[in-house]
């Protein structure tokens, strides 16, 4: 099956920084690589996704490239602000009967 | 904004004791999922369903079982709660990408098992 490797598993910034999370996985069929971010108290949401035909995405002060060969991908915050603490999950998925594969989680925190 | 609710937030319970954690979800999705998240962050599989009638078993071995007899609703139940069943349960419901699930989570259940 599916496995997804997520690091690093703790990462503190200072506010304005930029951060990157990065994901590994090991199925090449896997097609929807999706971003959650769960704040405290709350289940994650998703906040970005790219599919296997797409190399960047970007929203805002996030952004998510894959790179298939290498099968990884990357999450990348730029300007953080103290609201980015959060812990989040990238996740690999294939479609039809499925389930998405998450990573362990990167705990984000953000310093002012 | 995804409407997907979990009831309740917080249980507290003694040692032996039935209980049914309850998810609802408006939106019509076919799957559906429970997991359990260990302090440690990670999300654990433990039971999924496909759609009305159907149930399978997740990652982890869980001693809770679920039903899914109505499409909005995938309840779970723990016959005889332990100390060891302390933990965050999380349900989801997914909504097909194509190529893959984009999954709506609830605000999840604490359970704390004396």
């Amino acid at each position: 099956g599916e496995n997804v490797e997520q690091h690093p598993s703790t990462l503190s910034v200072q506010e304005g920084d930029s951060a990157v999370i990065k994901c590994t996985y090991s199925d090449s069929a896997s097609n929807y690589f999706p971003w959650y971010k769960q704040e405290l108290g709350k289940g994650p949401q998703l906040i970005i996704d790219i599919r296997s035909n797409v190399g960047e995405k970007k929203d805002q002060r996030i952004a998510v490239t894959l790179n298939k060969t290498a099968k990884h991908f990357s999450l990348h915050i730029t300007e953080t602000q103290p609201e980015d603490s959060a812990v989040y999950f990238c996740a690999a998925s294939k479609g039809g009967s499925y389930i998405p594969t998450f990573g362990r989680g990167t705990s984000l925190i953000v310093h002012p | 904004e995804a409407d997907i609710y979990q009831t309740p937030r917080y249980l507290v319970i003694g040692t032996g004791k039935k209980i049914t954690l309850e998810c609802s979800q408006t939106m019509g999705h076919d799957k559906m999922y429970w997991y359990q998240q260990d302090p440690g962050m990670e999300l654990h599989l433990i039971h999924y369903s496909y759609g009305v009638n159907s149930t399978e078993k997740g990652d982890l071995s869980s001693e809770s079982t679920v039903s899914r007899i109505r499409t909005e609703h995938f309840p779970l139940t723990l016959e005889s709660a332990r100390p060891s069943h302390t933990s965050q349960y999380l349900c989801a419901s997914s909504s097909p990408q194509g190529a893959g699930e984009k999954l709506f989570f609830g605000s999840g259940t604490q359970l704390s098992v004396l």
